[in-house]
């Protein structure tokens, strides 16, 4: 039951350029949708979260973009900087709800 | 700036066992989460935690796994008869309460349950 898919399980981005993640989604019911960060051995860090009133949140060098026609967000990142090199989730949550489902993340890796 | 901390960072328990996994959210939270992600797999929603009570569970939280807050600042996950398949990361999360709108979740950095 993939609800939320992120169909890139890596992508590798030059430092200064910008790094953009793809998170689709299944469930119409979603209204709620977060990014998250996550280095080894360390929980999910919150970045930036979007509701479905918004097609657009930007907050520092992190923009995220709601398509709900098509079931889109991606999270734009730039500049890209080497500390950016982590696992990104996504995650949506439906009508209120307080479960979020995640999808499988993206590893990327912004090189010097 | 605040976090949630959990500890320990590392369990191994032997198989029908009980274990207790604590965590300690933001201090001025309110609803409180447990997620598990298995190795290689997802982070997969547990249960969520409001007013003393379980808001919303998923089917994974069954009668095998209970949550407390046994005072004012803990919040604790326990297995009653820990099988091999629970082997996983446990992620204690907290949120404030909602106000103009929603509330990201803030996840603390785990315990990996290890089941032999």
């Amino acid at each position: 039951d993939q609800q939320v898919k992120q169909n890139s399980p890596s992508l590798s981005v030059q430092e200064g350029r910008i790094s953009i993640l793809n998170c689709d989604y299944t469930n119409s019911m979603f209204d709620y949708f977060l990014w998250y960060k996550k280095y080894p051995a360390e929980g999910p860090t919150f970045l930036i979260s979007i509701s479905s009133i918004k097609d657009k949140n930007e907050d520092g060098r992190f923009t995220v973009f709601l398509n709900k026609s098509a079931k889109h967000l991606s999270l734009h990142i730039v500049p890209s900087q080497p500390g950016d090199s982590a696992v990104y989730f996504c995650a949506a949550a439906a009508n209120y709800g307080q479960n979020f489902v995640f999808g499988p993340g993206t590893r990327l890796s912004v090189l010097p | 700036e605040p976090e949630v901390t959990q500890t320990p960072s590392h369990q191994v328990t032997q198989m029908g066992q009980e274990v207790i996994l604590r965590c300690v959210p933001i201090s001025n939270h309110l609803y409180f989460y447990w997620y598990r992600q298995i190795l290689g797999q997802k982070v997969e929603f547990l249960v969520s935690f409001y007013n003393n009570e379980i808001s919303e569970k998923s089917e994974i939280f069954d009668d095998q796994f209970s949550v407390e807050r046994p005072d004012g600042s803990n919040f604790t996950l326990k297995i009653r008869s820990t099988k091999l398949e629970d082997s996983a990361m446990y992620f204690c999360a907290s949120s404030a309460r909602p106000g103009q709108g929603r509330q990201p979740q803030h996840f603390g950095d785990g315990t990996r349950l290890s089941i032999l």
